[in-house]
């Protein structure tokens, strides 16, 4: 147990809709980062919040959006789903100073 | 080049043996690297992380790390069936302030009982 939750921990969309997944930190960890992991690939880097601002994001284009709120939660949040979107999505939460990161146990996202 | 590679899979070992699970980098500034472990529908968990050059050991498992070739490998002593699952190689990469893993494809591995 890594002490990080993620809501929901399934969900199926349609081509086209929005969604917003939710993360909780681990208590004093006030950097979150959200990774999307296809089947059969490794977690590709989406972004990273801290002091709710995004300071890194990796290659994914600008309808995935983020948050980060004062008490260290976040949200990812995915316009105009597509196909491709369906996947693994992690949340790892650390601290500023701190290389390891802990993960929360995923939300699993079906794109029909 | 992928930034990180790992050796394919799957790989099959039996009960008791060791397994020898390999991974390699291209980011030369690299300083921290990771092991985690993923079972089948579940997130990864972190076994072993690694900063400097040679051998660290936790219990059953050795991380390897040789930075001059950019490798870095995990031994599993006396495998177990519930070692069975994809493990996950990462390097930190620092992209502007951020600390960004990035992660191998994840070696399968079976042990076989």
């Amino acid at each position: 147990e890594t002490g990080v939750t993620q809501s929901p921990t399934h969900l199926i969309k349609t081509r086209g809709q929005q969604v917003t997944l939710r993360c909780s930190s681990q208590s004093g960890h006030n950097t979150v980062s959200w990774y999307q992991q296809a089947l059969g690939q490794g977690p590709q880097f989406i972004f990273q919040y801290y002091r709710e601002e995004e300071n890194g994001r990796g290659n994914f284009p600008p309808r995935f959006s983020g948050l980060q709120f004062p008490n260290y939660s976040s949200e990812l949040n995915v316009n105009a789903l597509e196909l491709d979107d369906s996947a693994l999505y992690l949340c790892a939460t650390t601290t500023r100073n701190q290389e390891t990161q802990y993960f929360g146990p995923g939300t699993r996202l079906l794109v029909l | 080049q992928k930034e990180v590679e790992q050796n394919s899979g799957p790989l099959s070992v039996p009960e008791g043996a060791i397994a020898s699970l390999n991974c390699t980098y291209s980011d030369r500034v690299s300083q921290s690297f990771f092991w985690y472990r993923q079972y089948s529908g579940k997130s990864p968990e972190l076994i072993m992380s690694i900063y400097s050059n040679g051998d660290k050991e936790d219990g059953r498992f050795t991380a390897q790390l040789n930075k001059a070739s950019q490798y870095v490998s995990l031994l599993i002593r006396d495998s177990q069936p519930s070692d069975s699952a994809t493990y996950l190689c990462a390097v930190v990469l620092m992209d502007g302030s951020a600390r960004q893993l990035t992660f191998g494809s994840g070696t399968q591995l079976t042990v076989l009982p």
